[in-house]
């Protein structure tokens, strides 16, 4: 079976500062990961993935992770970030080459970005 | 543009009586969908797997009686929420998979007064 956890609940920060929100998964195979961001009252929107390949993954507004295989670790990280970036994020994991499988989801970081 | 859509986005509905959600995937043939359901401020939970042409099979605690699945074909499922109750109030959302990548409909808002 698979968990995800994301370390953080809340995570307020200021406009332009960077950010890393933090997540942790457990599984006793392989694992596809992803974060996605959710704006009230909408559905999920990905913001990357990873699959196999270069530990280091860049998605959508500028936003990019690094898989650690040895610390179980998937943190999401942003250099810079802008008020619209307030959303909840998640992160999720489905075992690896099971792609008809439900995702797994953390309980989610609300990142909050003030002036 | 948007892969899977999911109507309506907001029902209200009294005590008892029961609503439809429809979920659809747009441009693609999708033989399992899954629903989620989110409660105000928490993740995603998984209700069930919708299969085209079969039964859903319904996470351990969540009522098939009550959530009514029908995958009937491959473009559309709907979930039949029965003799709904304030405690159902909640945001239901559907997704596919699509080649490594699953895709969410953009949610419905339940409010069952």
């Amino acid at each position: 079976a698979q968990s995800v956890t994301q370390l953080d609940s809340q995570v307020p920060v200021f406009e332009e500062a960077p950010v890393e929100l933090r997540c942790n998964y457990s599984s006793s195979v392989s694992v596809y990961l992803f974060w996605y961001v959710q704006y009230p009252n909408q559905g999920l929107q990905l913001l990357l993935k990873y699959l196999s390949g270069s530990t280091l993954v860049k998605g959508i507004n500028g936003f990019e992770a690094e898989f650690n295989k040895s610390q179980t670790s998937f943190h999401l990280r942003k250099p810079s970030v802008h008020i619209s970036d307030t959303a909840e994020y998640f992160c999720a994991v489905s075992p690896l080459g099971q792609a008809g499988t439900a995702l797994i989801f953390g309980k989610g970081t609300t990142l909050s970005v003030s002036s | 543009g948007a892969v899977v859509s999911q109507h309506p986005s907001w029902v209200i509905c009294k005590s008892g009586t029961s609503v439809k959600i429809e979920c659809r995937s747009l441009d693609f043939q999708a033989t399992t969908m899954f629903w989620y359901r989110q409660f105000p401020k928490q993740s995603l939970m998984l209700m069930a797997t919708s299969n085209e042409g079969s039964k859903a099979t319904y996470e351990q605690g969540v009522e098939k009686d009550k959530f009514l699945i029908n995958h009937a074909s491959l473009t559309l499922s709907t979930l039949t929420v029965t003799s709904a109750h304030p405690e159902d109030s909640s945001f239901y959302i559907c997704s596919e998979w699509r080649v490594n990548e699953q895709f969410f409909g953009p949610g419905t808002r339940l409010t069952v007064l």
